[in-house]
């Protein structure tokens, strides 16, 4: 049971580079988000899906594109680095996006990113 | 703006006292409260799930208490083993927010042998 995986685990880029981080579930959860955490700001969430073809934004998402094309993935781009994003990405996912559902969030073990 | 807050920052017990960690937050209009674990490197993992309408949840050895009315809840850990010895954070999901999760800065624990 794979649950939420992201990748890459470690990523270093230069100011102004792109990249895509990736995340997928095979849980079949209709609920997906991205969260970055830093010290001293907690996890702040960047963007989130409530289903395939249902994106919004979150309390952060200057500088980062998503988009959910299918169920499983849900990933999160990096349209030009800056040093301000250097951060550990965490995607996380339930199994419903009905407000009050209450379900469990499951995590991915993140994404290091340093902008140099 | 919802607001969590989790006091002490830090925490160290010898093994085998109970844990009691706090948190409180700002906006008592909340769909439900998680409890989270996160390991040095890792993910989170959820450890309980308190409803809005629930005053506790129990797993094993954890128990959450959650009042509302006063914005707080509680996370105990009975008889502490070194492995418990993590980050533990609280986060609320609020009603005014979609399904925002909003977290608290977390207690570090650590338990020694």
């Amino acid at each position: 049971n794979a649950g939420v995986t992201q990748t890459p685990k470690f990523q270093v880029l230069k100011t102004g580079q792109s990249m895509t981080l990736q995340c997928a579930q095979d849980m079949n959860h209709e609920y997906m988000s991205w969260y970055r955490q830093d010290p001293g700001m907690g996890l702040r969430l960047i963007h989130y899906s409530v289903g395939a073809g249902i994106t919004d934004q979150g309390e952060v998402p200057n500088g980062y594109n998503v988009s959910r094309s299918t169920t499983e993935d849900f990933p999160l781009r990096l349209l030009s680095a800056a040093p301000s994003q250097t951060s550990v990405y965490f995607c996380a996912s339930s199994y419903s996006a009905s407000e009050g559902a209450g379900e469990k969030l499951f995590f991915g073990s993140g994404t290091q990113l340093s902008v140099l | 703006k919802q607001e969590v807050t989790q006091i002490p920052a830090a925490l160290s017990v010898p093994e085998g006292e109970n844990l009691v960690l706090n948190c409180s937050f700002t906006d008592s209009a909340i769909y439900n409260l998680q409890w989270f674990r996160q390991d040095p490197g890792k993910g989170l993992t959820s450890l309980l799930l308190i409803q809005s309408s629930q005053r506790e949840q129990t797993s094993g050895r954890l128990n959450a208490s959650l009042d509302k009315s006063s914005g707080r809840s509680t996370l105990y850990i009975a008889a502490s083993q070194p492995g418990d010895s993590a980050t533990y954070l609280c986060a609320v999901r609020v009603k005014a927010a979609g399904n925002k999760l909003t977290f608290g800065g977390g207690t570090r624990v650590l338990v020694k042998p």
